[in-house]
């Protein structure tokens, strides 16, 4: 598969803290996006970082990206319990494809 | 506002009835596709239409039909519904194949 895979698959966390989750990917990319999900609901864009770029910042997320290692980061500083959701990374390919993973689910608790 | 529409959001069929989901876009985006969100699979993608007129097949196109003669519209057809095909579907638009892809609100479909 060419997906996305995300780790962990959940995490659990107290508000305030912070939260990473990873990403691997199995071959180039053109570049690599994250998205959220809400129970159910639509995926909503979060940040993409293109694949000549190491690391984007946008509020309190942070994104890092390894092409040597095939893998990105999303760090979420501070959070909410509404920072509970899923999370997912998407890969464009040089094809006309889009890949997403799997998923990590974050619950932030009060 | 904008936004990508999809309906029906909600669906119980029976094997063999054929359906359709719309789709539609307000932004003039060239990129739409369908996925598919299964427990534990994440989403895959079903189709996706570079612009009108041009569709292909993503990773799990079997059972599913797509037709793309307006640049706002993009309908997922079942012509032949089966219970493997119970799932959620989203349907997402994007300027290009690369940027950012704008996701509808998703239907919910049971076959019986």
């Amino acid at each position: 598969s060419q997906q996305g895979e995300e780790d962990p698959q959940a995490l659990s966390i107290q508000e305030g803290e912070n939260a990473t989750m990873n990403c691997s990917y199995k071959t180039s990319i053109n570049n690599l996006q994250w998205y959220r999900q809400n129970s159910g609901r639509g995926l909503v864009h979060l940040i993409l970082i293109r694949s000549n770029e190491r690391e984007k910042h946008s509020g309190r997320l942070r994104v890092t990206l390894d092409t040597s290692k095939k893998s990105s980061s999303l760090l979420i500083t501070a959070s909410r319990a509404a920072d509970t959701a899923s999370y997912f990374c998407a890969t464009g390919y040089n094809f006309n494809k889009f890949y997403f993973g799997s998923g990590t689910k974050l619950n932030v608790k009060p | 506002e904008a936004q990508v529409t999809q309906n029906p959001r909600y669906l119980i069929t029976v094997t063999g009835k054929k359906l359709t989901v719309t789709c539609s876009q307000n932004m003039n985006h060239e990129y739409m596709s369908w996925y598919r969100q299964d427990p534990g699979l994440g989403l895959r993608q079903i189709y996706y239409s570079m612009n009108v007129e041009v569709t292909d097949k993503g990773d799990v196109p079997e059972g599913y039909k797509v037709s793309r003669k307006e640049k706002r519209n993009f309908p997922l057809i079942l012509e032949s519904p089966s219970p493997n095909q119970t799932s959620l579907y989203f349907c997402a638009s994007g300027r290009d194949r690369v940027s950012e892809q704008y996701f509808g609100p998703g239907t919910r479909l049971t076959v019986t």
